[in-house]
């Protein structure tokens, strides 16, 4: 089955405590982004990209790091987590950003 | 100005109900778009494209004008089913691989 996977589906951390976010795709698709998703702001992009080693910013890149090492892998990684990255996160990936995106089921991140 | 933009509804409609939204984009180079549709705390899922010529699926149009940069989604005979969020989405012209969601518009149909 065609899907985008992510994990965790939730987390509860505190401040300052390194967390990663895995997303995976099984669709050999070459573009893949992230998105975190707040109330009245809808979804903002946070990075994406174009193809393995292939990574640009996007809207909201400030506090996230990714990595490209392998096709289907698209981690995103929060160094310092902090009360103001607490947001639902959404990984996609599509052929490329004129195609359909296929959105992974979303990542509840709560910081305190 | 947002680069773009939606009335947040929520917009609510009675079953058989005819229901229009638009979205306007601020990038004249605009060159893909698109709508998608959320269902409460759901990932979003492609609900169609939208081409220069205005395309149709079922009871669902979808229209562009460039010269006014907006695009807009006519849902007609609206289902219970049709209740969501739905999100429009440009991708913002040559050189840029990034994609901008608007805020969403909420239907609530209503039986």
């Amino acid at each position: 089955e065609a899907q985008v996977t992510q994990n965790p589906r939730y987390l509860i951390t505190v401040t300052g405590k390194k967390l990663t976010v895995t997303c995976s795709q099984n669709m050999n698709h070459e573009y893949m982004s992230w998105y975190r998703q707040d109330p009245g702001l809808g979804l903002r992009q946070i990075y994406y990209s174009m193809n393995v080693e292939v990574t640009d910013k996007g809207d909201v890149p400030e506090g996230y790091k990714v990595s490209r090492k392998e096709k289907r892998n698209f981690p995103l990684i929060l160094e310092s987590p902090s009360p103001n990255q607490t947001s639902l996160y959404f990984c996609a990936s599509s052929l490329n950003p004129s195609y359909e995106q296929y959105f992974g089921p979303g990542t509840r991140l709560t910081v305190t | 100005r947002k680069e773009v933009e939606q009335d947040p509804g929520p917009f609510n409609v009675p079953e058989g109900a005819t229901v229009a939204f638009n979205c306007t984009y601020s990038n004249s180079a605009s060159q893909s778009f698109f709508w998608y549709r959320q269902d409460c705390r759901k990932e979003p899922k492609l609900l169609m494209s939208v081409y220069s010529s205005g395309n149709e699926d079922g009871r669902f149009t979808a229209q562009l004008n460039r010269a006014s940069q907006y695009i807009s989604l006519l849902i007609r005979d609206s289902k219970l089913s049709d209740s969501a969020t739905y999100l429009c989405v440009v991708n913002n012209g040559p050189g840029r691989r990034a994609l901008t969601f608007g805020s969403g518009t909420r239907l609530q149909v209503q039986p």
